[in-house]
């Protein structure tokens, strides 16, 4: 099993519709988690953190489940800006150090494609 | 800021050649990684620096490659002697304590 899987998709969805995907890790051991964003041909870049609590930015949320050790990432209200590929990000320590970095895991991505 | 500068953008060499590729991370961040990125194997994490010190460098694939930091604004990747299976775009990011990465907008290789 690998230890962060995605699904690849395509995600292929209309403007304007909710579209969700998650992220499973096997560490237990886990304690920090991103989302990334990365368009075609382009490196990839921090959307958002993900906290115990969840958070929110503006039309996504992110949400860790420690009990079934994953993340989801929730887009509302999709655009067709938001046509990408988004990477989960685990790694082993918290924020403070990054003593376990070669442990620090990116997913192979999920592609979403909104179409008009 | 500039961000994390890599050069070049892109880089076409022959087999057996050698192939340095470049990075200056943003100032203050203390972690500079290098990571190769294809389409079967995603990104990998190839070594990376806490504060011009190499850390870890359990990723990088063999002895053809090697990693220098000698100052906190430069980096560089070398692949002596390169090979076709080393074409892959080529990611430096760096960070500070704390926060996730910026990344630099790669250098993409081919080695025909």
């Amino acid at each position: 099993r690998k230890e962060v899987e995605q699904d690849p998709g395509p995600f292929n969805v209309p403007e304007g519709a909710t579209v969700a995907f998650n992220c499973t890790y096997s560490n237990s051991a886990s304690q920090s988690f991103f989302w990334y964003r990365q368009d075609c041909r382009k490196e990839p870049k921090l959307l958002m953190s993900v906290y115990s609590s969840g958070n929110e930015d503006g039309r996504f949320t992110a949400q860790l489940n420690r009990a079934s050790q994953y993340i989801s990432l929730l887009i509302r209200d999709s655009k067709l800006s938001d046509s990408a590929t988004y990477l989960c990000v685990v790694t082993p320590s918290g924020l403070r150090g990054y003593s376990s970095a070669s442990k620090i895991i990116f997913g192979s991505g999920t592609r979403l494609s909104i179409r008009p | 800021d500039a961000g994390v500068i890599q050069s070049p953008r892109h880089e076409v060499t022959e087999m057996g050649q050698e192939v340095t590729l470049r990075c200056k991370p943003i100032s203050g961040h203390d972690y500079l990684f290098w990571y190769r990125q294809t389409m079967m194997r995603g990104l990998e994490l190839l070594i990376y620096f806490n504060n011009n010190v190499p850390i870890d460098d359990s990723g990088m694939p063999e002895d053809r490659f090697s990693a220098k930091m000698p100052n906190a604004s430069f980096s560089t990747l070398k692949i002596q002697p390169s090979e076709p299976r080393d074409s892959a775009v080529y990611f430096c990011a760096s960070s500070p304590l704390k926060d996730g990465y910026t990344f630099g907008s790669g250098t993409r290789l081919t080695v025909v």
